[in-house]
């Protein structure tokens, strides 16, 4: 069964940094397109960021561009997400979700467990 | 971008009747390729979400068929034939044709009554 497991979340400042990872596993990750998905508590699902297989092309979603970068290492199977000037409006579980090289339009098929973010003074 | 409206935002269901939960896109989300790239996804209480369906009717592996996906250009209904306990939760829609970004709609929460 396929595994994602996020970690990295933690009590931040706001105007500081954190550097998320998603560890992937039972899967040729190098296959598959990555994305980060965000939930603020008791919200709805905010895509934040993609990155292709090859790490050869990124997105990002309009509240995150120029403050987030998406990364991610074939040889070690992890995906990161380095999370730069945060503002409390970040505070979120954040997902990472695999998406079928070629159905990424299809959004993520399978999700990890989340890991919390709460940027606060 | 594409806005995704669903409707009701809350769905009480009495245990064994249908459901059905609507979602409207902003534009059409037929894709140059033939595609409609509309997707529904479930998160259960303190859970991960699950993709359901993806391009408007096609179950992912595991989901019962008692969940059905249809509609069309804008106009889009995920429905339950007969709603079980483990239906609880709140479904998104989600389009991927105009993307990026993927637009998730509200969030529709689903209760037994």
């Amino acid at each position: 069964e396929v595994q994602l497991v996020e970690s990295g979340g933690s009590l931040i400042q706001p105007g500081g940094s954190l550097r998320l990872s998603c560890a992937a596993s039972k899967f040729i990750f190098s296959s598959y397109s990555m994305n980060w998905v965000r939930q603020a508590p008791g919200k709805g699902l905010e895509w934040v960021s993609y990155v292709s297989t090859s790490g050869g092309l990124v997105y990002y979603a309009d509240s995150v561009k120029g403050r987030f970068t998406i990364s991610r290492d074939n040889a070690k199977d992890s995906l990161y997400l380095q999370m730069n000037s945060l503002r409390d409006e970040d505070t979120a579980v954040y997902y990472c979700g695999r998406s079928a090289g070629g159905a990424y339009k299809d959004g993520p098929s399978d999700w990890g467990q989340g890991t919390l973010v709460t940027v606060s003074s | 971008d594409v806005v995704m409206t669903q409707s009701p935002l809350s769905l009480p269901v009495t245990l064994g009747q249908p459901a059905s939960i609507s979602c409207r896109s902003s534009q059409s989300l037929v894709h140059s390729d033939g595609n409609t790239y509309l997707t529904w996804f479930q998160q259960r209480p303190g859970q991960s979400p699950r993709r359901l369906i993806y391009r408007v009717s096609n179950r992912d592996s595991g989901v019962p068929d008692r969940f059905s996906g249809s509609g069309s250009d804008t106009d889009f209904a995920l429905k339950i034939s007969r709603v079980e306990a483990e239906d609880v939760g709140v479904y998104y829609c989600m389009q991927g044709t105009h993307w990026p970004p993927y637009a998730f709609g509200q969030g529709t929460k689903l209760e037994i009554q």
